[in-house]
């Protein structure tokens, strides 16, 4: 079944430096793949997504990941990292079965320290 | 344009007793779903409705959770008895499309369960 993987619980990166948040993802055939961001006492909000064609997808606030087929993954990348993308980021994946659901990775929090 | 309202933001019980929460998705909005996010981890789908049906209750724990969809639009889900492994923040969420194809699921704030 379709699934995705987050490596790593916690990402610390300094204000203005790059971030990368990583995730892998499990499929037979084409993957849609997602990522949303968790802000504190906020509900999910959608970021980007990659169904097909360019393999590196541009979405809110800066954020664009990078989708690499021969690694079964799909990073999250911010060129320049600023305080206020501290939150708690997820990975997601939609799984074909009798109906199509979103199953979400485990989550990774972002601190990004001045 | 307005989002995904849900109540009670808070809740705690007792063990044993029930709970009702409610969900109003985005105006048009075919899908609606309703997962249970438990402390460290990412949320978990419970169920997702097509209109009024129920397109996937698989992970849904039925013996002691119900959902229902009214008219397509509302939703309500309900546990009774609780138990303390239910303790968790309960998300809805709706999408414009049918199939969750697009991914773009719009999400409420949540309703957090604490159960003692």
């Amino acid at each position: 079944a379709q699934s995705v993987a987050q490596p790593e619980d916690q990402v610390n990166v300094a204000e203005g430096n790059p971030l990368t948040v990583k995730c892998t993802y499990s499929v037979s055939g084409n993957p849609y793949l997602f990522w949303y961001v968790q802000y504190p006492n906020r509900g999910l909000q959608f970021l980007l997504k990659y169904i097909t064609g360019d393999n590196l997808v541009k979405g809110s606030y800066g954020f664009e990941a990078e989708f690499n087929k021969s690694q079964t993954s799909f990073h999250l990348k911010k060129p320049s990292a600023l305080v206020s993308d501290s939150a708690l980021y997820f990975c997601a994946i939609l799984r074909y079965s009798s109906a199509s659901k979103i199953i979400f990775g485990s989550g990774t929090r972002l601190s990004i320290r001045p | 344009e307005a989002g995904v309202a849900q109540s009670p933001r808070y809740k705690i019980i007792e063990k044993r007793q029930s709970v009702a929460f409610w969900c109003n998705p985005i105006s048009g909005h075919a899908t609606l779903y309703w997962y249970q996010q438990i402390l460290g981890q990412g949320p978990k789908l419970l169920i997702q409705f097509q209109n009024n049906g129920v397109v996937d209750d698989s992970q849904l724990p039925k013996d002691r959770f119900s959902a229902e969809r009214l008219k397509g639009v509302d939703s309500t889900l309900k546990i009774q008895p609780a138990k303390l492994e239910d303790s968790a923040v309960y998300l809805c969420a709706s999408s414009l499309d049918v199939d969750s194809r697009s991914g773009e699921l719009f999400f409420g704030e949540g309703s957090r369960l604490t159960v003692l």
